[in-house]
């Protein structure tokens, strides 16, 4: 079974604070991504990464920055957190290749800053 | 940016009776995953539709791909209480790269 493990399950940090978020995925997986879950917005897309050291931009990438240095681990970066990223946030992995292949989230962070 | 549109967004039912959701998009689609999150879990792969017309069975729940592309719906014939959570689709963007946009979801509540 596919592991993807977040390092932290709640986590809280005060506004201005440099924050990471930490996943890493045992199944060898080409694709990782990060997402963000708010209450009636559904799961957004902040980042992914289709290689190590590759990073597309999702559909909310402000204020946020990823790091992929090994093909296992992808880091989220809130470089200086507000009061507005707080939330649910979803670490991914998929398979690369040719066709379209479901998505192994790991169990989500609930970052607070205040 | 595409959009997936899911209604409803919240759905009482008494056991037993039945539970559809309805994903909708203005464009078409290269494909449909559905995903499940129970209260306090992460979403679950569920099943990807991708051919038009397309309908896939699980026990209960039915997965249905429409015949332009642009909607889908997942059916659940006499929901139990272990069906309760979150149910998402997924469309897949033409983009070459494997990203997917969400639905707003579906929260589905089962009284025994």
């Amino acid at each position: 079974d596919v592991k993807v493990t977040q390092s932290s399950r709640y986590l809280v940090k005060r506004t201005g604070e440099k924050v990471f978020l930490e996943c890493v995925q045992d199944m060898d997986h080409e694709n990782m991504f990060w997402y963000r879950q708010d209450p009636g917005l559904g799961l957004r897309l902040i980042y992914f990464s289709y290689d190590v050291k590759m990073k597309e931009k999702g559909d909310i990438p402000e204020g946020y920055s990823v790091s992929r240095e090994k093909k296992e681990r992808f880091s989220l970066i809130l470089e200086s957190a507000s009061t507005n990223q707080t939330s649910m946030y979803l670490c991914a992995s998929s398979l690369g290749g040719a066709g379209w292949q479901p998505q192994h989230f790991g169990d989500g962070t609930r970052l607070s800053i205040l | 940016g595409q959009q997936v549109m899911q209604i409803p967004q919240y759905q009482h039912v008494q056991e037993g009776e039945d539970f559809t959701t309805y994903c909708n998009s203005s464009t078409t689609l290269s494909n449909i995953q559905w995903y499940k999150q129970r209260p306090g879990g992460h979403p679950v792969f569920l099943i990807q539709l991708v051919k038009s017309g397309e309908v896939k069975k699980q026990k209960r729940l039915t997965f249905q791909f429409g015949e332009a592309k642009k909607n889908s719906s997942l059916h659940i014939t006499a929901t139990q209480t272990t069906d309760v959570g979150t149910y998402f689709c997924a469309a897949s963007r033409n983009t070459g790269f494997q990203k997917l946009v969400f639905g707003t979801g579906t929260r589905l509540l089962v009284s025994p």
